[in-house]
Order: C-alpha cells, then sequence, then structure tokens
C-alpha cells in the first residue's frame, strides 16, 4: 500500500535561511511524487511534482525537489525563505487516488 | 493550470439535516474526482473515489450511506453528508484527475451545531 511519510511536524525557520522539509514514501512501483502548499482555510496548491526523468524537480515560488529512489525519499528544498512561506505543506504520492503525509508547518521568524 | 471550483466554501447546518457540497471542473472534463476530509491541522483524508456514470468507491471506514457521492457528469460530482451530526464538522476538499495530474477546489468548511 503506498503511504507518505513527514517526520516533522512543525520547522521554525529564519528570514532567508535556507529550508528542507522531509518526505518518505512506501509504493510499490515508480511513484508519482508532489508537494503542496496549504495556508489556513485554503485548498492546496501544487509547488512540484515528479513522475520520471530528471531526480530534481523544479518547483513554483523558488522550490525544488530532489528523487532519491535509494532512500523512499522526495525532500522539499529552498534556498531563501521569505515570510509568505509560512504555510502547511504535504507529501502526497499515488498516480490515481493520492495519499497525503501528515504535513508539515513551516513558521518563518523575522 | 486546470480550475476546480468547489461550493459552497463555508456551511453552517443543523444537526440532523443534509448538506450538499458541489466539486465542479471549469475547464476540463474529470472522469475521476476525489472528495477528502480534513481535520483541524491534520492531514486529508481520502474518502472516495467518485467516478463519472457509477458508483462511487469508498474508503474503508467512510459510511457510505451517510457520505452519498453523485458524478453524474463529466465535470461535476457532488458529496451529500446525510443527517449531519457535530462529529461531522470538517474540512471537505474534492480533487479532479487531469490526465497525471490532479487539481484541488478551495474546500469547504462544515459546521453542523
Amino acid at each position: 500500500a503506498q503511504s507518505v511519510t513527514q517526520p516533522d511536524i512543525h520547522i521554525t525557520v529564519s528570514e532567508g535561511a535556507s529550508l528542507e522539509l522531509r518526505c518518505n514514501y512506501s509504493y510499490g512501483a515508480t511513484p508519482y511524487l508532489f508537494w503542496y502548499v496549504q495556508s489556513p482555510g485554503q485548498g492546496l496548491q501544487l509547488l512540484l511534482k515528479y513522475f520520471s526523468g530528471d531526480t530534481l524537480v523544479q518547483g513554483i515560488k523558488g522550490f525544488e525537489a530532489e528523487f532519491k529512489r535509494s532512500q523512499s525519499s522526495f525532500n522539499l528544498r529552498k534556498p531563501s525563505v521569505h515570510w509568505s512561506d509560512a504555510a502547511e505543506y504535504f507529501c502526497a504520492v499515488g498516480a490515481n487516488d493520492m495519499r497525503f503525509g501528515a504535513g508539515t508547518r513551516l513558521t518563518v521568524k523575522p | 493550470g486546470a480550475v476546480v471550483s468547489q461550493h459552497p466554501s463555508r456551511v453552517i447546518c443543523k444537526s440532523g439535516t443534509s448538506v450538499k457540497i458541489e466539486c465542479r471542473s471549469l475547464d476540463f472534463q474529470a472522469t475521476t474526482m476525489f472528495w477528502y476530509r480534513q481535520f483541524p491541522k491534520q492531514s486529508l483524508m481520502l474518502m472516495a473515489t467518485s467516478n463519472e456514470g457509477s458508483k462511487a468507491t469508498y474508503e474503508q471506514g467512510v459510511e457510505k450511506d451517510k457520505f452519498l457521492i453523485n458524478h453524474a457528469s463529466l465535470t461535476l460530482s457532488t458529496l451529500t453528508v446525510t443527517s449531519a451530526h457535530p462529529e461531522d464538522s470538517s474540512f471537505y476538499i474534492c480533487s479532479a484527475k487531469a490526465a497525471t495530474e490532479a487539481f484541488f477546489g478551495q474546500g469547504t468548511r462544515l459546521t453542523v451545531v
């Protein structure tokens, strides 16, 4: 069965600092992997996705993620965080029905 | 990207009544739509997969008689929460699949009083 683990419930970083959000997945075949961001009371916005090919994926808002099959990971990174990046981030896996991780809440300190 | 519209965005209903939530794909046709439920500060839990013209597939533990799903056209799926109770209060989100990507609605905040 497919599943996603986001080990960090809450992360706080200073504005301008780099960010890495962890995501590990369990999937029987080549996974379709996604990162979404959710602001309070809002729906989901897709940041980036991986289906195949280049394992380093570029997304919107300066985010990128790297697919590492050997580690079953798809960590999200950003070199310099902005205050507007504060939100809830979800990693998801699946080709049809998607399974979401528990989410990581990002707080950005001034 | 493709747009999915979910309506209403917020609804308050009395205990025992039913509430219908609509999910529309505005600029594409979606043979498959998905319904999720999200409790405060928690992740999205898949409730059911809605297939146009056929019965929905419910996840284990989801009461199909309570959460009625209808996918009557390629652009519309509805979720009806029947005989709502306060414990049904939650954030409900739909998504519609276009090719290899799912697009999400803005969600519906249901409060049952």
